[in-house]
């Protein structure tokens, strides 16, 4: 069946960096666009970044920008989200989300799947 | 980038119908039909109740139904069961934004 799993959230000092993972599987991920959601503790959803299926194009959420790179490994069936500088207004589960179709050109608002979330908590 | 406006909460009695907006504007919501709906139960990833407006995955029940007017989406629940409380958001295409995705701020929905 289809399924993203996360990985590589911790605890992290402000400043400091972080990789997160999402593996997936049971879906030709090289035809899928992904992207990253957080959640804050008590808080809502919040898109973060999306990558096309190829990697050639990368989305950022304003508050993100600068600060998280979005990457993929077609090869590993990986999605990866790089976060430098990181806040305490960082702290979060961040979910990666598949889209529920993609074309060659565009791919859908809504999401199938979800992982069930890798927790990062920003803090000294 | 701006969310879409949800209610914080609703609340209904086991049996009733509810409804949950989602107001956006031309650029989203209005423009296109491309409203949907997710369930979040506390602890649990989001989960699709309802893609493109008012399309239903499988195997989600149909007592869940989605409409829009204008720039506003509505989310619909009948015959409220108690496993139905949960967190609801919408999520819409938006042309305002190269990530092409905006978020609601969540419902929180009770049932008494």
């Amino acid at each position: 069946q289809v399924q993203l799993v996360e990985s590589g959230g911790g605890v992290v000092q402000p400043g400091r960096s972080l990789r997160l993972s999402c593996a997936a599987s049971g879906f030709t991920f090289r035809s899928y666009g992904m992207h990253w959601v957080r959640q804050a503790p008590g808080k809502g959803l919040e898109w973060v970044a999306i990558i096309s299926h190829d990697g050639t194009n990368k989305y950022y959420a304003d508050s993100m920008k600068g600060r998280f790179t979005i990457s993929r490994d077609n090869s590993r069936n990986t999605v990866y989200l790089q976060m430098n500088s990181l806040r305490a207004e960082d702290t979060a589960l961040y979910y990666c989300a598949k889209p529920g179709y993609c074309s060659s050109t565009i791919c859908s608002s809504w999401f199938d799947t979800w992982g069930q979330g890798t927790l990062v908590i920003v803090s000294s | 980038q701006s969310a879409l406006t949800q209610p914080a909460s609703v609340s209904g009695s086991p049996g009733q119908s509810i409804t949950i907006s989602c107001t956006g504007t031309s650029s989203d919501v209005g423009g296109y039909d491309y409203v949907s709906w997710h369930q979040q139960h506390p602890g649990k990833a989001p989960k699709l109740v309802i893609y493109d407006v008012n399309n239903r995955p499988s195997g989600v029940s149909d007592r869940f139904s989605g409409s829009k007017s204008g720039n506003t989406a509505s989310l619909t629940i009948s015959g409220l069961q108690a496993e139905d409380e949960a967190d609801y958001y919408c999520i819409s295409y938006t042309s305002s934004t190269l990530g092409g995705v905006v978020f609601g701020g969540g419902t929180k929905l009770t049932v008494l």
